[in-house]
C-alpha cells in the first residue's frame, strides 16, 4: 500500500504566522492527494483535492502544491480557528490512505 | 446540501459483529462512492471501504476478510459490517461521500459513531 509521511508531527506557531506541512509519498500518486483539517470532536473537513484545488468554502490562505511525491500544505497567517490537525490522503491507488498527521498547535 | 446522518450500537461484544448504517440526502446518490473511515480515539484516519450505488465494493485489505459494505439505492442508505471485533476495532467511524464515479477524496461526513468493543 502506499505510505504517506508527514512531517513535522507538531507545529507551533503563532496566529498571524505562516504555515507549512509535508507530506510525502512513498511512490507516485500523481496529484491524487487531498488535505482535511480536523479538530476535537469533528469530523474531518476536506481542504484541498487533487493536490492544489480548495474544496467550496475554503478560505484563499489554504493553497496545496507538489512536487513529483512530495506535496505541501501552506496556510499563510493563520488565524485561531486553523489550530488542528492536518492529515494528508491519496487516492490513486486502493486500499486509500492517510498520513499520520501534523499538529498545528499555538505557541 | 448534501448531508450524511449514521446510526449504529456503540458497543459490541468482542467477537461480535459492529453494524453501522448511514442516511443520505441530498445531491445525487448514484454518481458518487459511498466511504466508511474509522478513527481509533486518539489516533489517525483509517479507510474501511466504500460503495457505489450497484453495490460494487472496495474493501482495505487488512480488513476485508472481516469487513461487509452493503447498500440500499431505494433508500439512499448504506452500511458497515464488522465481524469478529476484538478492543483494536473500538474507534470513531464516519460515513462519508467519496469519489465522482470512483474512489476518491471524501467531502461530506456524517457526525461519527463512537463504537466501543468491550464486554
Amino acid at each position: 500500500e502506499i505510505v504517506l509521511t508527514q512531517s513535522p508531527a507538531t507545529l507551533s506557531l503563532s496566529p498571524g504566522e505562516s504555515a507549512t506541512l509535508s507530506c510525502r509519498a512513498s511512490q507516485s500518486i500523481s496529484n491524487y492527494l487531498a488535505w482535511y483539517q480536523q479538530k476535537p470532536g469533528q469530523a474531518p473537513r476536506l481542504l484541498i483535492y487533487d493536490a492544489f484545488n480548495r474544496a467550496t468554502g475554503i478560505p484563499a490562505r489554504f493553497r496545496g502544491s507538489w512536487s513529483g511525491t512530495d506535496f505541501t500544505l501552506t496556510i499563510s497567517s493563520l488565524e485561531p480557528e486553523d489550530f488542528a490537525v492536518y492529515y494528508c490522503q491519496q487516492r490513486s491507488d486502493w486500499p486509500l490512505t492517510f498520513g499520520g498527521g501534523t499538529k498545528v498547535e499555538i505557541k | 446540501q448534501v448531508q450524511l446522518q449514521q446510526w449504529g450500537a456503540g458497543l459490541v461484544k468482542p467477537s461480535g459483529t459492529l453494524s453501522l448504517t448511514c442516511s443520505v440526502s441530498g445531491g445525487s446518490f448514484r454518481h458518487y462512492f459511498w466511504t466508511w473511515i474509522r478513527q481509533p480515539p486518539g489516533k489517525g484516519l483509517e479507510w474501511i471501504g466504500d460503495i457505489d450505488h450497484s453495490g460494487s465494493a472496495n474493501y482495505n485489505p487488512a480488513l476485508k476478510s472481516r469487513v461487509t459494505i452493503s447498500v440500499d439505492a431505494s433508500k439512499n442508505h448504506f452500511s458497515v459490517n464488522l465481524s469478529s471485533v476484538t478492543a483494536a476495532d473500538t474507534a470513531v467511524y464516519y460515513c462519508a461521500r467519496g469519489g465522482y464515479a470512483g474512489s476518491g477524496s471524501p467531502d461530506y461526513w456524517g457526525q461519527g459513531t463512537l463504537v466501543t468493543v468491550s464486554s
